[in-house]
């Protein structure tokens, strides 16, 4: 059983839309991590989310972590095609940093 | 080395084979990390260091998978008689700190393991 569930699996969308992808957990987190992944390359953090309901903005990208600090939601407005890569949600877990299972996005021009 | 360096960043290797795959963190990071990633797949926990403290090995899959830290600085993750299902990319990250939200874990570009 996967700590950290990520929605969807795989997302393929057009340049110019918007997406949504979750991390869903039952465990409450003090903090919670947004990752992004290039083929060939190691996870490049994006953000930290550490207070229920905070929402952080990091250019056309816009990360929540729920009010219960059990969830959170990666937003991407107007997706351009570098944005493609592998979004991985990461939270601490008995010290050690446990990943999701990752979002495959491509954005096809 | 600026980042977090791996090597090889290739390797093939026989079943049955031992091989060993090395890590140099950055400079003055207390705080090393292992994680396996199977093709578009999320990263598995393995095992990380902290300082002098014990390793927290509870990822690791077998006992033929081992690492050591020498020096609190260069690591190395030994997996002796490889089998298919090792293959992956076998990542190694960094931090000053350990588990402090704050700090930021840097990776490495990762070592691609293929067993034939």
């Amino acid at each position: 059983t996967q700590l950290l569930e990520q929605s969807p699996q795989f997302l393929s969308i057009q340049e110019g839309e918007n997406l949504t992808v979750y991390c869903n957990s039952s465990s409450v987190f003090s903090s919670l991590q947004w990752y992004r992944q290039e083929p060939g390359e190691g996870p490049v953090l994006l953000v930290t989310v550490v207070t229920g309901g905070e929402v952080k903005k990091l250019k056309r990208l816009t990360f929540q972590f729920g009010d219960a600090r059990k969830d959170s939601s990666l937003h991407i407005t107007a997706a351009q095609p570098g944005d493609t890569g592998l979004y991985l949600c990461a939270a601490y877990k008995g010290g050690k940093l446990i990943f999701g299972q990752g979002t495959e996005l491509s954005v096809k021009p | 080395g600026a980042g977090v360096s791996q090597s090889p960043s290739n390797k093939v290797t026989e079943k049955g084979k031992d091989v060993e795959l090395r890590c140099d963190p950055i400079s003055g990071h207390t705080a090393l990390y292992w994680y396996r990633q199977s093709l578009g797949q999320g990263l598995e926990f393995l095992i990380y260091f902290q300082g002098n403290s014990a390793p927290d090995k509870s990822g690791l899959p077998s006992d033929r998978f081992s690492a050591e830290r020498t020096g609190g600085s260069v690591s190395t993750l030994t997996i002796q008689r490889t089998q298919q299902e090792d293959s992956a990319v076998y990542l190694c990250a960094s931090s000053l700190r350990w588990t402090a939200p704050g700090d930021t874990i840097y990776f490495g570009e990762g070592s691609w393991l293929t067993v034939v």
